[in-house]
């Protein structure tokens, strides 16, 4: 198993551009979520989905979108890139509610907005 | 969910177990307490999570305090790939959002 992949694993923006972070897994995980995380600070959540079709906001979803066609694929789309996005984005995914199974994260996205 | 207090910093030498504290002292009846860990420049890692009994896996140890308002993490013989930040997060079981604090550097000295 790949478990969770990312990509890119870098990219540098300009501001007001657009991109769209890629994220697969291969265990079957129902759940899947979007985490993005400051220099030198904890994650903090953007948007989840607990199934193809469903999904929902996290704590920080403003400037963001996301879409779950199917249980493997979980894109992050960044619409008008601004500085304050400049951040490491993981994502991560479950077999089901996080409180109870364990999650497991990709090796990150590292985005610069200037 | 409640909040967790844990150490800004520990030092061990490789070879020797680390105990690895965390308060939670407003934990509630449905909260599991989760343990992960972040190594440099990469994503966090599970580590370990219970309920209420100690738990053991291959990585660590969890020992849950009878009151559960605290609970340690256990590395039995701490390597240099150990050292990394540890999270300590409560999350009950209608919980989908992991909430990072601060966690614990933990430093390995050969």
């Amino acid at each position: 198993n790949a478990g969770v992949t990312q990509t890119p694993k870098f990219r540098i923006l300009k501001i007001g551009q657009s991109m769209t972070l890629q994220c697969a897994q291969d265990m079957n995980h129902n759940y899947m979520y979007w985490y993005r995380q400051d220099p030198g600070m904890g994650l903090k959540l953007i948007y989840y989905s607990v199934g193809a079709g469903i999904t929902d906001k996290g704590e920080v979803p403003n400037g963001y979108n996301v879409s779950r066609s199917t249980t493997e694929d979980f894109p992050l789309r960044l619409e008008l890139a601004a500085p304050s996005q400049t951040s490491v984005y993981f994502c991560a995914s479950s077999y089901a509610l996080a409180g109870v199974y364990e999650q497991y994260f990709g090796p990150g996205t590292r985005l610069t907005v200037t | 969910d409640a909040k967790t207090t844990q150490p800004n910093s520990m030092e061990s030498n490789e070879e020797e177990p680390v105990h690895l504290p965390c308060n939670h002292s407003t934990i509630s009846g449905t909260d599991y307490i989760h343990w992960y860990r972040q190594l440099p420049s990469q994503g966090p890692e599970y580590v370990i999570h219970g309920l209420t009994s100690n738990v053991n896996n291959r990585m660590a140890s969890l020992a849950i305090a009878e009151d559960r308002k605290s609970s340690t993490l256990i590395l039995h013989r701490a390597t240099l790939r150990d050292a990394a930040v540890y999270y300590c997060i409560l999350l009950n079981n209608a919980g989908n959002m992991l909430t990072f604090g601060g966690g614990t550097r933990l430093m390995v000295k050969p």
